[in-house]
C-alpha cells in the first residue's frame, strides 16, 4: 500500500525566510508526485509534479520540489516566503497503478511579519 | 481557460435526506475523480469514472453512488445522509487515465461542493 506522510501540521516562517514543508511516501514503485495548494474555501491547486526526468520540479509562485528517491522525499521548498503563500499544503502521490491520489495529511503554512 | 465546475457550491441538507452533487469536468476530460474531505482532514478518494465506466473505487459509503454520463459529467448521490457526510467534496478531472499517459498525469480540481447535513 502506498502512504504519503507530511511532516508538520502546521509551519510558521517570517515573510521572507526560506519555507520547507516537507513529505515522504512509500511506495513500492517509483510514484508520480504532487504538491497542491488549497487556500480557505477554494479548491486545490496544482502547485508542481514530478513524473520521470529531471528531479528538480519548478512549480509555480516560486515553488520547488526535489525528488530524492534515496530518501523517498519530495519536500517543497521556496526561497522567501511571502503572506500570499499563507495556505494549505498537500503532498500526493499515486504509482500508476490506479487511479486515485493519495494525499497526505496536509500542512498549515503561516507567513508572519 | 475553462475549469472543473461542481455545483451546487454549499448545500445545507438535514439527517437522512439525501443530495445530489454535479461534476462538469473540464472539456474533452474523459476521467472524473471524486473526493472527500472532512473539517481539517485530507482529501479522500471516492471514486473514479473513465469513459463512463468506474474505472476506481474508495472508501465510498454503500450509501453512497455515481456515475459518469454520455457528455462526460458526473454526479454523487448521497442518501441517508449523517452528520458525518459533513465535508468538501471535491471533483476532479483528467484527460485519459491519471496513470496510462505521463503526458496526462494532472487532475484539476474544482472548488468543490461543501455539504452541511444538521
Amino acid at each position: 500500500a502506498q502512504s504519503v506522510t507530511q511532516l508538520g501540521s502546521h509551519v510558521s516562517v517570517s515573510e521572507g525566510a526560506l519555507v520547507l514543508l516537507r513529505c515522504n511516501y512509500s511506495s513500492s514503485v517509483p510514484p508520480y508526485l504532487f504538491w497542491y495548494v488549497q487556500y480557505p474555501n477554494q479548491g486545490l491547486q496544482l502547485l508542481l509534479k514530478y513524473t520521470t526526468g529531471a528531479t528538480l520540479v519548478k512549480g509555480i509562485n516560486g515553488f520547488e520540489a526535489e525528488f530524492k528517491k534515496s530518501e523517498t522525499s519530495f519536500h517543497l521548498t521556496k526561497p522567501s516566503a511571502h503572506m500570499s503563500d499563507a495556505a494549505e499544503y498537500f503532498c500526493a502521490a499515486h504509482t500508476g497503478t490506479a487511479s486515485k491520489l493519495t494525499f497526505g495529511t496536509g500542512t498549515r503554512l503561516q507567513v508572519t511579519l | 481557460a475553462a475549469g472543473v465546475i461542481q455545483s451546487p457550491r454549499h448545500l445545507i441538507k438535514e439527517k437522512r435526506e439525501t443530495a445530489t452533487l454535479k461534476c462538469y469536468p473540464i472539456p474533452r476530460h474523459d476521467t472524473v475523480y471524486w473526493y472527500q474531505q472532512g473539517p481539517g482532514q485530507d482529501p479522500q478518494f471516492l471514486i473514479s469514472f473513465y469513459e463512463k465506466m468506474q474505472s476506481d473505487k474508495g472508501s465510498i459509503p454503500d450509501r453512497f453512488s455515481a456515475q459518469q454520463f454520455s457528455d462526460y459529467h458526473s454526479e454523487l448521490n448521497m442518501s441517508s445522509l449523517e452528520l458525518g457526510d459533513s465535508a468538501l467534496y471535491f471533483c476532479a478531472s483528467s484527460l485519459g487515465r491519471h496513470w496510462a499517459d505521463e503526458t496526462n498525469t494532472e487532475a484539476f480540481f474544482g472548488q468543490g461542493t461543501r455539504l452541511t447535513v444538521v
